[in-house]
């Protein structure tokens, strides 16, 4: 089945030290995105990617950094200067070749909790 | 300015009712789509319904439809028979039909909470 995977589920970190989280798609899609979520905040955008080695920052990329070096992933590194880091993380595909009635294909997400 | 609307934090219904989940949306774009997620409690995100900005017949899926109305710019969620299931967060999203930054991107509003009665 295709589908996106996110890992690990549950990650937890001192202050301070950089983690990253893994995205893999096998839906063959071009456009990747990672999305921060907090209660009541909705969904925001942390970074995106519409091809492999191009990628853009979303509304909140400050303390974060990502790479596409290839199709299937787009991992996460939150940075020791990201101030807040503790919430959700959603990664996200779609076949940005339908344009505007493409839905998004979310993974399971990561809850990240520093302390 | 908020793009996406969801003005109900929470909501309750009683099992086997109907619930409308309100979403207004804010484009100058001619051309669009709407969607709506389902995120229970475990985290993931579910895609339910669609709804392009030229479709004249309102988007159906089952239990879930979506009640478009273009000249108010709402795009509410309609679940019939609610089931204890559907107790979950609910999103709804807009992607414009022109690339901002160079892409397609999605706006999600901040969701309703929906938690079903039994």
């Amino acid at each position: 089945d295709g589908g996106i995977t996110q890992s690990p589920k549950y990650l937890f970190r001192k202050e301070g030290q950089n983690v990253t989280l893994s995205c893999e798609q096998n839906l063959n899609h071009d456009a990747m995105y990672w999305y921060r979520q907090d209660p009541g905040q909705g969904l925001r955008l942390i970074y995106y990617s519409q091809i492999v080695n191009d990628f853009q920052k979303g509304d909140i990329a400050e303390g974060y950094s990502v790479s596409r070096e290839k199709k299937e992933s787009f991992p996460l590194t939150v940075t020791s200067a990201q101030k807040n880091p503790t919430a959700f993380y959603l990664c996200a595909s779609s076949n940005q070749g339908a344009l505007h009635n493409s839905p998004l294909h979310f993974g399971n997400g990561t809850r990240l909790t520093v302390t | 300015a908020q793009k996406i609307t969801q003005t109900q934090p929470g909501m309750f219904v009683q099992e086997k009712e109907a619930v409308t989940l309100d979403c207004t949306y804010d484009t100058s774009d001619q051309s669009y789509g709407l969607f709506w997620y389902k995120q229970p409690s475990s985290g993931e995100m579910i895609f339910l319904i669609y709804q392009g900005s030229y479709d004249e017949q309102n988007a159906t899926e089952g239990r879930y439809s979506l009640n478009f109305q273009k000249a108010r710019k709402s795009a509410n969620l309609v679940i019939s028979a609610s089931q204890l299931g559907d107790s979950a967060m609910y999103f709804c999203a807009m992607r414009e039909g022109r690339p901002k930054r160079g892409s397609y991107i999605p706006t999600f509003g901040r969701g309703t909470s929906l938690i079903v009665h039994p």
